[in-house]
């Protein structure tokens, strides 16, 4: 059975960055490219890129090219989404997802980001 | 970029009734189409992917059809557990997702 378990909510401070994790297990995690999505409250959907665990190789919606890092560890089967210079426009619940660069069978049950001094 | 415009934004219906929501892309996506179900406080859920083909473990009272620019989300006789918010993708090129159309009994 293919899990996706992610990190707690997070608080971060305006400037600042979190990370959140991505671990998953029930597959092979090198099979897969690991997708992350955004989602503001109330808000509709937005994908902010992919990781390729295998090779490192990562793509990006243009919007989050500044805003957002991904890295995964093989060792762990956990992916990572690092948002950095923290806005309010960052406050949003963001989940993991892998695929073969198609629909999204399997999500992460999100985790809750909120900017906040 | 592919834009998706969902329509309409919310709907209210009776049990039993069917209800169709709809998804244009901005242009030909090649049944690149997917349509997902969130409730709240929830991930969203796989319905139907390849425009049609319905996911494994989905009642067969969902069903998608479409072509080119232009895709549908049917679900027959309405149930109280279908109240929820549901998504179209793209992922023709990259992905797109409109922007939800919430469900609610009437």
């Amino acid at each position: 059975e293919v899990q996706l378990q992610q990190s707690g909510p997070e608080v971060g401070r305006p400037g600042s960055s979190v990370k959140i994790s991505c671990k998953a297990s029930g597959y092979t995690f090198t099979d897969y490219v690991m997708n992350w999505v955004k989602q503001s409250p109330g808000q509709g959907l937005e994908w902010i890129g992919w990781i390729d665990p295998e090779y490192g190789s990562t793509d990006y919606a243009e919007k989050f090219k500044k805003k957002a890092t991904l890295t995964a560890d093989t060792s762990s089967s956990t992916a990572y989404i690092q948002l950095s210079s923290l806005t309010s426009e960052d406050t949003a619940t963001y989940f993991c997802a892998p695929g073969t660069r198609d629909w999204f069978a399997y999500w992460g049950q999100g985790t809750l980001v909120t900017v906040s001094s | 970029d592919i834009q998706m415009t969902q329509s309409p934004a919310s709907l209210s219906a009776s049990l039993g009734e069917t209800v169709t929501i709809e998804c244009r892309a901005s242009e030909d996506i090649y049944n690149g189409l997917a349509w997902y179900q969130q409730k709240p406080g929830k991930s969203p859920q796989l319905l139907i992917y390849n425009a049609n083909s319905l996911h494994t473990g989905v009642p067969s009272r969902f069903s998608g059809s479409g072509s080119g620019t232009q895709y549908s989300l049917k679900i027959n006789s309405l149930q109280s557990e279908d109240v929820a918010s549901y998504f179209c993708q793209q992922y023709y090129d990259y992905y797109t997702f409109g922007a939800g159309t919430k469900l609610e009994l009437k």
